[in-house]
């Protein structure tokens, strides 16, 4: 079945660094969708970037991906981090079903940012 | 904005009662999902369902049943809850079209602990 990779645990960051969070997946379906959902303290999962296309750069508020489908992977990067951006960060790939319609999403096992000042 | 909820909040139960999670959605979204969310797994899907009526297993139903009566509601029943239940679940909606990126809303989690 698929499966995403991601940086384990916890990365630590001093304020003003740039984020990289590593995700990478698997599955057998030639055209995945790749998310990435954060998660603040005492909130519920929310969508912050979403791909489909290969080797496209996509940004939502300060963060960018690029989904490289040669490499599986699927890279959360920020060029520099905020305090505000300490958070558990999710990647998710979608399963699409044979009829086109999405079915369900695998998640990663979730990688936790602090920032430190 | 979508809006999903979920009720209870909290949750003790003792271990072999029987425990029902509720969730309810207003997005008027086809595809409803539970998930259990702990340390070190992340957010594992349990049941997840197309419209009402219908419910499908996920990755990890066992011990777990899923309802849908409704489009609205989706409701997750341990019929005999057991210690390695005790976790947050989380129930998210969606849409599910071609040319639609299927983002998944979530509702404010529930934490449930089994004594």
């Amino acid at each position: 079945g698929d499966s995403v990779t991601q940086t384990e645990g916890l990365v630590t960051l001093t304020e003003g660094l740039p984020v990289m969070l590593n995700c990478t997946y698997q599955t057998i379906y030639s055209n995945p969708f790749l998310f990435w959902y954060v998660q603040h303290l005492n909130e519920s999962p929310r969508l912050l970037l979403k791909s489909f296309t290969d080797n496209k750069r996509t940004e939502h508020q300060g963060f960018h991906a690029t989904l490289h489908k040669s490499s599986s992977s699927f890279h959360l990067q920020k060029s520099s981090a905020q305090l505000s951006d300490s958070a558990l960060y999710y990647c998710a790939l979608s399963d699409r079903g044979l009829s086109g319609s999405f079915n369900k999403l695998t998640f990663g096992a979730g990688t936790r940012l602090a920032v430190c000042p | 904005e979508a809006a999903v909820t979920q009720s209870p909040r909290n949750k003790v139960a003792v271990t072999g009662g029987k425990v029902t999670l509720s969730c309810n959605q207003t997005n008027n979204h086809n595809n409803m999902y539970w998930y259990r969310q702990d340390t070190g797994h992340g957010l594992r899907l349990i049941h997840y369902s197309y419209g009402a009526g219908s419910t499908e297993k996920g990755d990890i139903p066992d011990g777990y049943k899923a309802s849908r009566p409704s489009q609205e509601n989706f409701s997750l029943i341990l019929e005999l809850a057991t210690p390695s239940q005790t976790s947050v679940y989380f129930c998210a909606s969606g849409d599910q079209g071609w040319g639609n990126y299927a983002e998944q809303f979530f509702g404010p989690g529930t934490r449930l602990t089994v004594l």
